[in-house]
């Protein structure tokens, strides 16, 4: 079955990079996505990479996908206090062409500790 | 344009009364899902719809729990009776398959606390 693994805390000073690291197990995963839930709220995604894709940047964020150890990590440059979130790693569960539109597998979330 | 929509927002209830959980999902998608969320076991799928109809129910904990999606713009999530573990937040999410990168659209959960 599909598992995904992070760690649950995460601890960087304010303007610092933060790497936040998943595993992953299943190989079939069309896309690979990074969600951002705040206190209070719901899941928002923040960026996802295709499978046949080793990097994505988008301004501050960066995604690597390393698919022989199954693993995504997510860089998040010059960190804030605003990026002080939980960021949930998730695979795709369907075996659909185009994406998995069956529901996503998640990890149990990186709480991001922004120190001052 | 609106998200999700999920109702109600906080539900305090005492063990073995029945809960009714929302959703109105985004207009055109064409998934739901229905996910929930611990401390312990993170977020859980416990069961989707494709165009009304449910998919795959093996989320779902036991019995007790029932979902229901009558029309394209409502779905609900019914535990009875409920009991004091059934205490979560409860999300839903809508996809849009045409899309093509099968990301979900979550509402701001349901905290369901029973006493």
């Amino acid at each position: 079955g599909e598992d995904v693994e992070q760690s649950l805390f995460l601890s960087v000073r304010e303007g610092d990079s933060s790497v936040i690291n998943c595993t992953y197990t299943d190989s079939s995963s069309t896309y690979l996505y990074w969600y951002k839930q705040e206190p209070g709220a719901g899941l928002q995604l923040l960026t996802y990479i295709f499978s046949n894709m080793d990097m994505k940047q988008d301004q501050r964020l960066t995604v690597l996908l390393n698919k022989k150890d199954k693993h995504l990590s997510l860089r998040i440059a010059d960190t804030q206090t605003g990026d002080s979130a939980i960021y949930f790693c998730a695979e795709s569960m369907g075996v659909m062409s185009g994406g998995g539109a069956d529901g996503l597998t998640f990890g149990k979330g990186t709480h991001l500790i922004i120190q001052p | 344009d609106a998200g999700v929509i999920q109702s109600p927002r906080h539900e305090v209830t005492e063990m073995g009364q029945e809960v009714t959980l929302r959703c109105k999902p985004i207009s055109g998608h064409d998934y739901l899902f229905w996910y929930r969320q611990t401390m312990m076991r993170g977020l859980e799928l416990l069961i989707y719809f494709n165009n009304n109809v449910p998919i795959d129910d093996s989320g779902m904990p036991e019995d007790r729990f029932s979902a229901k999606m009558p029309n394209a713009s409502f779905s609900t999530l019914k535990i009875q009776p409920s009991e004091p573990r059934d205490s979560a937040v409860y999300f839903c999410a809508s996809s849009f398959r045409g899309r093509g990168t099968g990301e979900l659209f979550f509402g701001e959960g349901s905290r369901l606390t029973v006493l």
